[in-house]
């Protein structure tokens, strides 16, 4: 059975770096890609980042490029999130996601249930 | 970067009802298209891939169409279990979601 286990949400003052952890198990972790899609409280959702299976290639959505970085370490089968320069609008509870490839491009099938990331004062 | 619109941004309707939502894209993202369901509270799930690919598991009253720019997701007898918010997204390029749409109880 696929798991993903999200930790590290906390309440952070703005400027603040928190890092966030997927622990993934039930599949082969190295062979996937992982992202991280957020949701602000009430709001939609939002694709944050990205990272191929042998960790050469990250994405990252404009809103959190320059702030964030995606990594992860196929050894332990997790991917963080290490998010700096933090600000209000980067409240939302973070989802940690597998991807999986369909030929025409891919979806996310398996989803953590999220993290709660509070940025205030 | 391309955007994803989806409308209606709500929708009220009835158990049985059929219900249509669409998603337009920025600009062609040939069939690189999924839906996902999400209920309160909960993480989101996919029901449509690659425009019109079911998701394992999925119930077969949950159909997805289009290529390209315009894309439909058509729910054919709306359950009660289908009371909940819809999403797509492109994965063309990087990803974008739509805002999504509510399916109310009318």
């Amino acid at each position: 059975e696929v798991q993903l286990v999200e930790s590290g949400g906390a309440l952070v003052q703005p400027g603040g770096s928190l890092r966030l952890s997927c622990a993934a198990s039930g599949f082969t972790f190295g062979s996937y890609a992982m992202s991280w899609v957020r949701q602000a409280p009430g709001k939609g959702l939002e694709w944050v980042s990205a990272i191929s299976g042998n960790a050469v290639t990250p994405y990252y959505a404009d809103s959190v490029k320059g702030r964030f970085t995606i990594s992860r370490d196929n050894s332990k089968d997790t991917v963080y999130l290490q998010m700096n320069s933090l600000r209000a609008e980067d409240t939302a509870v973070y989802y940690c996601a597998k991807d999986y490839y369909s030929g025409s491009g891919s979806f996310h099938d398996y989803w953590g249930q999220g993290t709660l990331v509070t940025v205030s004062s | 970067d391309i955007q994803m619109t989806q409308s209606p941004s709500s929708v009220s309707a009835s158990v049985g009802d059929r219900v249509t939502i669409t998603c337009r894209a920025s600009q062609s993202i040939g069939n690189y298209l999924n839906w996902y369901q999400q209920k309160p509270g909960k993480a989101p799930k996919v029901l449509i891939y690659a425009a019109s690919s079911l998701q394992s598991g999925v119930p077969s009253r949950f159909s997805g169409s289009g290529s390209g720019t315009d894309f439909t997701l058509t729910i054919s007898s709306l359950q009660p279990e289908d009371f909940a918010t819809y999403y797509c997204q492109q994965s063309y390029s990087t990803r974008t979601f739509g805002q999504g749409t509510k399916v109310e109880i009318k």
